[in-house]
């Protein structure tokens, strides 16, 4: 009954390191967002996108890349990670404007040392 | 301008009383509102959303969205416990479906 599947949920990385983030989900969906989590700041949008090989900025796009070469498959990518990136990271998948269809992974925690 | 604002907490009611909170949202062409919960440690989940203004009720929980204000409320009848979680405001644009969330108010029911 899974939809959507963050395959790392706990990691820690050294400052400096390449780190990549994957996100599938399993409903055909077009829409997927990546956001992060911090105390006191709600969800914060890194990137989204809306298709394959597409893709927007959101508030917060510094330091963050992603990649959507598949329709299923949205990943996050932090270049050279840096302490002010541990944070929680959560996935989410959409179909068009229906707010009512949004399915969230179960979040990447990521702590940079 | 945040795209959307919530009403600071935390906030803390008694077991039967009635929470109430607040979402303003900047884009006055946005069409899609939601509410969702969030306990600790764990991803956000649905609760409420609303493409009308006016009221929409589903059990204890009723959603207000009043587009002229540009305000959406959620209203949590008789609370119980296990309301007590971060509940946050969304809002989806209409011209690029970017989901945009508030910062969360976190809600304490006390027995």
């Amino acid at each position: 009954d899974v939809k959507v599947t963050q395959s790392s949920r706990y990691l820690v990385k050294r400052t400096g390191e390449k780190v990549f983030l994957e996100c599938v989900q399993d409903m055909d969906h077009e829409n997927m967002f990546w956001y992060r989590q911090d105390p006191g700041l709600g969800l914060r949008l890194i990137y989204f996108s809306y298709d394959v090989k597409m893709k927007e900025k959101g508030d917060i796009p510094e330091g963050y890349s992603v990649s959507r070469e598949k329709k299923e498959r949205f990943s996050l990518i932090l270049e050279s990670a840096s302490t002010n990136q541990t944070s929680m990271y959560l996935c989410a998948s959409t179909q068009g404007s229906s707010g009512n269809t949004i399915y969230f992974g179960e979040g990447s925690w990521l702590t940079v040392v | 301008q945040k795209e959307v604002e919530q009403n600071s907490g935390p906030l803390s009611v008694p077991e039967g009383a009635i929470a109430s909170l607040n979402c303003t949202y900047s884009d006055r062409g946005s069409q899609s509102f939601f509410w969702y919960r969030q306990y600790s440690g764990k991803s956000p989940e649905l609760i409420m959303f609303i493409y009308s203004n006016g009221d929409k009720e589903d059990g204890r929980f009723t959603a207000q969205l009043n587009k002229a204000s540009q305000y959406v409320s959620l209203l949590i009848r008789d609370s119980q416990p296990s309301d007590s979680a971060t509940y946050l405001c969304a809002v989806i644009s209409p011209n690029d479906y970017k989901l945009s969330f508030g910062a969360g108010t976190t809600v304490t029911v006390r027995a």
